[in-house]
């Protein structure tokens, strides 16, 4: 019962460092999305794929890159974090069919210094 | 732009009901409802279809009205295991399952 499994769960970095997040999912879904969640906040979508090989940005993509090589993998990369980027990241998949839910990994907690 | 939660917070005795609203300025197609427990991932409860539909698990129930533009959680004789925070997420114009997220609502029960 995997579902959708995120890596790393917890990471520090400095600001300027490079990283990447993968999120992996065993449910065979098309879709698959990342957003971020800051205190007190809403989730923000910050890309999204509908499909392998694709990609689309979402409500607040800069400073985020992303791609989707395999169906069941999509990879979130911070090219340059900076301390606004500190914030939980959760990926979330779903079919491609309508209304369908969304399921979600457990999030990944990075802070910026 | 993001939808509307009330109440921010609210906080109940074990076995009070409560009503969580989420409201948006866009035409919507279909309204989810999600629970996030603190330090967890945000867990699936309900969708809600354009139609006025109104839908329902064990003492959870919702509604969606289609010319407000509003959905309404409705907790019966709340339990502890209600407690965390509520997320509605919005899609406007059969969107392909894209959501805007409310930014939530947090329910403590207490015994």
């Amino acid at each position: 019962n995997a579902g959708v499994t995120q890596t790393p769960k917890f990471r520090v970095l400095k600001t300027g460092q490079s990283m990447t997040l993968l999120c992996a999912q065993d449910m065979n879904h098309e879709y698959m999305y990342w957003y971020r969640q800051d205190p007190g906040m809403g989730l923000r979508l910050i890309h999204y794929s509908v499909g392998e090989g694709t990609t689309a940005k979402g409500e607040v993509p800069d400073g985020y890159n992303v791609s989707r090589l395999k169906k069941q993998n999509f990879l979130l990369g911070l090219e340059s974090a900076a301390p606004s980027q500190t914030s939980v990241y959760f990926c979330a998949s779903s079919y491609i069919w309508g209304n369908q839910p969304q399921h979600f990994g457990d999030g990944t907690r990075l802070s910026i210094l | 732009q993001q939808p509307v939660q009330s109440p921010q917070a609210v906080i109940l005795r074990e076995g009070e009901d409560a009503v969580i609203n989420c409201s948006s300025s866009k035409a919507l197609y279909s309204v989810h409802w999600y629970r996030q427990k603190h330090g967890e991932a945000p867990v699936f409860l309900m969708i809600l279809l354009k139609g006025g539909e109104q839908k329902g698990h064990d003492k959870i129930s919702a509604s969606f009205n289609e010319k407000k533009q509003q959905s309404s959680l409705y907790l019966t004789a709340s339990q502890l295991s209600y407690s965390g925070t509520y997320f509605c997420g919005t899609e406007s114009n059969n969107a392909g399952n894209m959501l805007t997220f409310g930014g939530g609502t947090r329910l403590m029960v207490k015994p």
